[in-house]
């Protein structure tokens, strides 16, 4: 059981490059979420989604788009990333609305 | 709306000292609270949580009372060890922000040996 996976783990790109960031659940569960973790600042709520083909805006939408086309994948783009999106990019997934949110590893981005 | 408030890191302890870890809270509603754990390297995991007033999270050795009258959920553990090294935050769910987490910023403990 693999639970919540991200991909890639580290990458670097160039100032208007873009880029996909995959994240998987084996979990089965409804609800999926991107965050961005900035030093001092905690975790923020970027896209988030309550089942497959449902996206909505979090607290940091600005920049980035998502897409959940099945159930156990949810998608983050930049189409062009600028240096303000220089951060570590956790997915989480949850069961249920309110329930324990599970981590992946983590993706950190580095955008020259 | 809602927001949560950690007591600022870095926080340095020898093995077997007590550790507390501040967190206070605003919600418009009743919340439930967390202390999620990120290990060196690692995603974030659920370390405790309590859903109404009184209630006590515990999990290895970690214990957190969600104190409505203070707003707080501080965290403590007894005897630290030097695998209890992480960041550690404090987050709370509430049905006006839909369920989603707010999170505190996060406190970086070290223990040594």
């Amino acid at each position: 059981n693999a639970g919540v996976t991200q991909t890639p783990k580290f990458r670097v790109l160039k100032t208007g490059q873009s880029m996909t960031l995959l994240c998987a659940q084996d979990m089965n569960h409804e609800y999926m979420y991107w965050y961005r973790q900035d030093p001092g600042m905690g975790l923020r709520l970027i896209h988030y989604s309550v089942g497959e083909g449902t996206t909505a805006k979090g607290e940091v939408p600005d920049g980035y788009n998502v897409s959940r086309l099945k159930k156990q994948n949810f998608l983050l783009g930049l189409e062009s990333a600028a240096p303000s999106q220089t951060s570590v990019y956790f997915c989480a997934s949850s069961d249920a609305r309110g329930g324990t949110q599970y981590f992946g590893p983590g993706t950190r981005l580095l955008v020259l | 709306g809602n927001s949560v408030t950690q007591m600022e890191g870095p926080v340095t302890l020898s093995e077997e000292a007590f550790l507390t870890i501040n967190c206070t809270y605003t919600a418009t509603g009743y919340p439930s609270l967390f202390w999620y754990v990120q290990y060196p390297g690692e995603g974030l995991q659920l370390l405790l949580k309590a859903t109404k007033a009184d209630d006590k999270g515990s999990n290895k050795g970690f214990e957190a009372t969600y104190r409505k009258e203070t707003t707080s959920f501080h965290l403590e553990k007894g005897s630290v060890q030097v695998s209890d090294s992480a960041v550690y935050f404090c987050a709370l769910s509430d049905r006006s922000n839909d369920y989603k987490l707010s999170f505190g910023a996060g406190t970086t403990v070290t223990v040594r040996a």
